[in-house]
C-alpha cells in the first residue's frame, strides 16, 4: 500500500543534543510537509518542500532545519533540542496540481530529557 | 488571517446517539476543508474533504459533511457513534502547496 512512514515512531534525545527525524513515502508526491503538534494542541505547519523548494514558515524557530535528498525522503534536524521541543512530529505529503489532500504519517514521539 | 474554529473542546455523546462537530473557517476565498481523525499517539486519518461542487460529502466509517457558504460553516456528522469513534477530531482548510490550517481540535467521549 502506498503511504507515508516516519522513524523512529519514538524518540529521546538529551537536551542540546542534535536529532533528526525522517520520514519516507511512496505516494510518489511532490510536496512534503512537517507539523509540530504539542500535547493537546492543532499540528503547527513548520516547513514544506515542493519539489526541491524549500519553504520556511515565518515563526519556524532556526532551530528547525530539513532536507530533501530525493522525492521519497524528508528529514527533519533539530540542532540544539530544548524541552519546549518536546512534541510530536508529523510528515505529510500531498500532489500539488492533482488532488490537494495531505496525507500523514503515523509521526514520531520526541522527548527531550 | 486565515483560521479555523472547532468551538467544542470536548463532546459527549452516547454509544448510538448522532454526532456533530462544529467548525467555522475565516479565509479570503473558499478554501479547500478537511476533517481529520486522531487516535491517542497516532497520526492522522483522513476522513474526508469539500474542494467543491455538492455541498454533502460523505467520508469513511460512516461520517459526512455539510459546507455552508453562507455559515462559513463546514459540521461533521455522524447519524449512530460507536465506541470506537472515541478520538480526537480536527476540522482543516488550505491545501496544495500550502499548508494546512487546524482548528484546536474536539474531543469525542463516547458513553456507553
Amino acid at each position: 500500500d502506498a503511504m507515508v512512514i516516519q522513524n523512529p515512531r519514538y524518540q529521546v534525545t538529551q537536551f542540546g543534543k542534535p536529532v533528526t527525524l525522517s520520514c519516507s513515502q511512496t505516494l510518489n508526491h511532490n510536496v512534503m510537509y512537517w507539523y509540530q503538534q504539542k500535547s493537546s494542541q492543532a499540528p503547527k505547519l513548520l516547513f514544506h518542500y515542493y519539489d526541491k523548494d524549500f519553504n520556511n514558515e515565518a515563526d519556524t524557530p532556526d532551530n528547525f532545519q530539513s532536507r530533501r535528498p530525493n522525492t521519497s525522503f524528508c528529514f527533519l534536524d533539530i540542532r540544539s533540542p530544548g524541552l519546549g521541543d518536546a512534541a510530536m512530529y508529523l510528515c505529510a505529503t500531498a500532489q500539488r496540481g492533482g488532488l490537494e489532500t495531505q496525507y500523514f504519517g503515523p509521526g514520531t514521539r520526541l522527548l527531550v530529557l | 488571517a486565515q483560521s479555523v474554529t472547532q468551538p467544542d473542546i470536548h463532546i459527549t455523546v452516547s454509544e448510538g446517539a448522532s454526532l456533530e462537530l462544529r467548525c467555522n473557517y475565516s479565509y479570503g476565498a473558499t478554501p479547500y476543508l478537511f476533517w481529520y481523525v486522531q487516535s491517542p499517539g497516532q497520526g492522522l486519518q483522513l476522513l474526508l474533504k469539500y474542494f467543491s461542487g455538492d455541498t454533502l460529502v460523505q467520508g469513511i466509517k460512516g461520517f459526512e459533511a455539510e459546507f455552508k457558504r453562507s455559515q462559513s460553516s463546514f459540521n461533521l456528522r455522524k447519524p449512530s457513534v460507536h465506541w470506537s469513534d472515541a478520538a480526537e477530531y480536527f476540522c482543516a482548510a488550505g491545501g496544495g502547496a500550502d499548508g494546512l490550517t487546524f482548528g484546536k481540535g474536539t474531543h469525542l467521549i463516547i458513553q456507553p
